[in-house]
């Protein structure tokens, strides 16, 4: 079965800090890797999408991809209370399917 | 930009009823996903269409039911309706049966009494 494992949190960081949220996934063959902040109650809302190794950077998001490793991350710098919301980390696997595998989601929570 | 729309936004059903949801894509997206999520759930696919075609299906129970229509709107029609099936449902569009994000509607909360 095709896993995607994230710490569940809460992740407490201060505003202003950075905050690092974690992924990592079981299928070697994954193409496509997206993080989705979503509020409680609310609907997932794309932040980044991330296909190759590496770096990506919009504005206060920073996603990493390490396919070797099969691990995505997303660091929010100048977090603010704001961005307090459950983030799930979603992959797309190889093979034809474009059904994403999501985790169980990083609660952040960014305290004044 | 336009977004995915869902409606109803909140639905009070009793058991054994029948509910239909519906989702309208952004424009020019031509794939539409449904999701069930739970409290303190990660979503659960139920099925999606592409092109008006069934091109996946997940863990949609035999009682529900989902059609694309000619202008990519979607329906998801769910009978017997059980207590278990109170939940959010999130319907998700993007463009192409591809590697491409899917985009969130506001999705609708269904609660059954």
């Amino acid at each position: 079965q095709k896993e995607v494992e994230q710490n569940s949190g809460p992740l407490s960081v201060p505003e202003g800090a950075i905050a690092s949220l974690n992924c990592t996934y079981s299928d070697r063959g994954s193409q496509s890797f997206f993080w989705y902040r979503q509020y409680s109650g609310k609907s997932p809302e794309l932040i980044m999408s991330i296909y190759s190794n590496g770096d990506k950077e919009d504005g206060r998001f920073t996603a990493q991809l390490n396919k070797a490793s099969q691990y995505v991350s997303l660091l929010i710098r100048d977090s603010q209370p704001s961005d307090s919301a459950t983030y799930l980390c979603a992959v797309n696997p190889g093979g034809g399917s474009y059904i994403p595998t999501f985790g169980r989601g990083t609660s952040l929570i960014v305290h004044p | 930009a336009a977004g995915v729309i869902q409606s109803p936004r909140h639905l009070i059903k009793e058991k054994r009823e029948t509910a239909t949801l519906k989702c309208y894509p952004i424009p020019r997206h031509d794939t539409v996903y449904w999701y069930q999520q739970g409290p303190g759930q990660d979503p659960q696919f139920l099925i999606s269409f592409y092109e008006k075609m069934q091109s996946d299906k997940g863990s949609i129970p035999d009682r529900f039911s989902a059609q694309q229509f000619s202008d990519y709107h979607s329906e998801l029609n769910m009978s017997s309706l059980e207590l278990g099936d109170s939940a959010l449902y999130f319907c998700a569009s993007s463009s192409g049966h591809s590697n491409q994000p899917q985009h969130f509607g506001d999705g609708t909360r269904l609660s059954i009494l």
